[in-house]
């Protein structure tokens, strides 16, 4: 079983719609979560980071993680064309040595 | 300039030719990583260094080796390389201390490796 798993899509939506992106997790010890945009043929760019359970908001943006289910959550809100990437989401445990990532989320927004 | 620079950004090479892939810093950063990301595995650590003189494998190192020239410099070379190490390759570094993971990885823009 992989550390993360991720629905690696892809997502195609209209232009405004909300997007949810999830990840689910096997290891108790991930303490930092957090969530990378790609471009294409670019490397991915830090776009949210949490520390333990709770919501965090940037903008249009929301990152969530449930620790006790193991399930983190970024949601956009009036998605734009621009949004349109590859999704990464990962987690680290408190020292930060090594971070896990998920398959990456390709999502499509449609003008 | 980038943060962190990797080089060269596209490469085709023949199977048994070893290649050498390289990336530099300007963060100063002691944490250095090399990934490479294969469509549906994601990024797959490849080796990590913590400072000059540390070097640790990551989960698919063979194959691999790598050289920590300075604390701004992480090589990675392929020995001898083989068309299942066609992939995209990631340098990345961290700063943990400051940033208690608000700065994540920084990472170069990757180098698309063809072997044939």
């Amino acid at each position: 079983q992989k550390e993360v798993e991720q629905d690696p899509g892809p997502l195609s939506v209209p232009e405004g719609a909300i997007v949810s992106l999830n990840c689910t997790y096997s290891n108790s010890a991930f303490q930092y979560f957090m969530w990378y945009r790609q471009y294409s043929r670019k490397g991915p760019e830090l776009l949210m980071y949490t520390y333990s359970s709770g919501n965090k908001e940037d903008g249009r943006f929301t990152a969530q993680v449930d620790k006790s289910s193991k399930y983190i959550s970024l949601f956009i809100r009036d998605s734009q064309p621009s949004d349109s990437a590859t999704y990464l989401c990962a987690m680290s445990s408190y020292n930060f040595n090594k971070f896990y990532f998920g398959s990456g989320t390709k999502l499509n927004v449609k003008p | 300039d980038a943060d962190v620079t990797q080089t060269p950004r596209n490469r085709i090479t023949k199977t048994g030719k070893r290649i050498m892939l390289e990336c530099s810093q300007t963060k100063g950063h002691d944490r250095m990583y090399w990934y490479r990301q294969d469509p549906g595995l994601g990024l797959r650590l490849i080796y990590y260094s913590f400072d000059v003189k540390d070097i640790n494998k990551g989960e698919i190192s063979d194959g691999y080796s790598v050289s920590r020239q300075a604390q701004a410099k992480f090589s990675l070379s392929l020995e001898s390389a083989i068309p299942n190490q066609t992939a995209l390759y990631f340098c990345a570094t961290s700063d943990p201390v400051s940033g208690q993971g608000n700065n994540g990885y920084t990472f170069g823009s990757g180098t698309r490796l063809t072997v044939v």
